[in-house]
Parts: C-alpha cells; sequence; structure tokens
C-alpha cells in the first residue's frame, strides 16, 4: 500500500500571500489530521477531517483552514501569511484502527 | 486535558551502550500512547504504540516501551543503539474516546557517538 502522500514538499512565499497544501491519505484510510511543526512551538494539532467534516480543531487562528473531498484527499489552506506560519506542515491518515500515519510534510517558508 | 512532558531535550549515547529516553503524561481519561521517530528532513514514522492488554509493547528497529499506569510514563528503550538510531524521538497521546487528536511531547534528539 502507498504511504500519505503531500504536495508540494517545499514551498516559498511571501508575507500577505495564500497557500494551499495538499495531502493523500492511504487508500481506504477516511479521517485525515494536519499538524504544523515548529522549532519554537512543537507539534501542534491544526485540524482533522472525516468522510468531508471537520471533527475535531486546534487553536490556530481562522485563516488556517481545510477541507476534504469525497475521495479523502484533503486540502489546507493558509491566508494572508506571516512569517510565524514558516514551519513544517504534516498530514496524518487513520483507518480502522487509532493509529495515524505522517506524511513526509511541506514545508513552508514565508519571506 | 492531556499533556506529554519529554523530560530529556538531548541525549547522547555511544553506540552499541543502551538508551532509555522518558515520557510522562498526563489525562483525565483512559488514553493511547505513541512513539514517533523523525530522521532529518521526513516525516514522522510510527516506532509502536500501546492502547491496551500488555503493558510492554515491542516495536520496530529493536525499541520497546513499557506503559506504567501508576507512575504515568511511557518510557521508550533500546538495549544496543547503533549510529542508524540518530533521530528525534517523539511521545505522544491520545484519548481512546475517539479523539482523533494526538498531543505530543517536545521530541527528544538521540545522538549516537561513534
Amino acid at each position: 500500500k502507498a504511504g500519505v502522500t503531500q504536495t508540494p514538499r517545499y514551498l516559498i512565499k511571501t508575507r500577505g500571500q495564500q497557500v494551499t497544501l495538499s495531502c493523500s491519505p492511504i487508500s481506504g484510510h477516511r479521517s485525515v489530521s494536519w499538524y504544523q511543526q515548529t522549532p519554537g512551538q512543537g507539534l501542534q494539532f491544526l485540524f482533522e477531517y472525516f468522510s468531508e467534516t471537520q471533527r475535531n480543531k486546534g487553536n490556530f487562528p481562522g485563516r488556517f483552514s481545510g477541507r476534504q473531498f469525497s475521495n479523502s484527499r484533503s486540502e489546507m489552506n493558509v491566508s494572508t501569511l506571516e512569517l510565524g506560519d514558516s514551519a513544517l506542515y504534516l498530514c496524518a491518515s487513520r483507518g480502522g484502527t487509532d493509529t495515524q500515519y505522517f506524511g513526509p510534510g511541506t514545508r513552508l517558508t514565508v519571506l | 486535558a492531556q499533556s506529554v512532558t519529554q523530560l530529556d531535550s538531548q541525549v547522547p549515547v555511544f553506540e552499541e551502550a543502551p538508551v532509555e529516553l522518558r515520557c510522562n503524561y498526563s489525562s483525565s481519561v483512559s488514553v493511547y500512547l505513541f512513539w514517533y521517530v523523525q530522521y532529518p528532513n521526513q516525516g514522522l514514522q510510527l516506532l509502536l504504540k500501546y492502547l491496551s492488554g500488555s503493558t510492554l509493547v515491542k516495536g520496530i528497529n529493536g525499541f520497546e516501551a513499557e506503559f506504567n499506569k501508576s507512575q504515568t510514563s511511557f518510557h521508550l528503550r533500546k538495549p544496543s543503539v547503533h549510529i542508524s538510531d540518530t533521530a528525534e524521538y517523539f511521545c505522544a497521546v491520545s484519548s481512546n474516546f475517539g479523539n482523533e487528536k494526538l498531543t505530543f511531547g517536545t521530541g527528544t534528539r538521540l545522538t549516537i557517538i561513534p
């Protein structure tokens, strides 16, 4: 089985722009979660989607949003980028077990 | 609310020596516990997990962990480390009542000294 894939792997944007990151879960997995990893704050939960519905949300501003499609692929969007949004964004998918499997991440740099 | 404390931010160990990475958690409900490893410029890879049953859990790459409910700990151990074990290790907890949110510790950077 193919693992979780994330595109793009690297991204450079400037302040004020918006960005969309994509995540394709493991085949058959219906839950997709997003995490932000920074040196200062560590790994923080952004949100989780299941069957196209957001089930859980972390403590992030409304500039961070996401969605999930009928094929379970998910996108997250960050609008009005700030320097502090520079991070590794990780996507994880979960099937019938309680284990989340992570993708390689998208490294976003905001200049 | 749940929280995870990884007591050591960095652990240097000589090659072929044993290692223990410490993890303590706090939760008001029953939990699932996980250890993940992150190699440079990569995502997180699951090492092992505790969901229920035997408190000694064996994972990949020769790692094991023991769940201790009374001490709220889930320490990771390996009897003999290799250079390839150099990485960052994260302990994580989630509620076992369907909460899919993982709460992570701050990580322990394991450095193997040849």
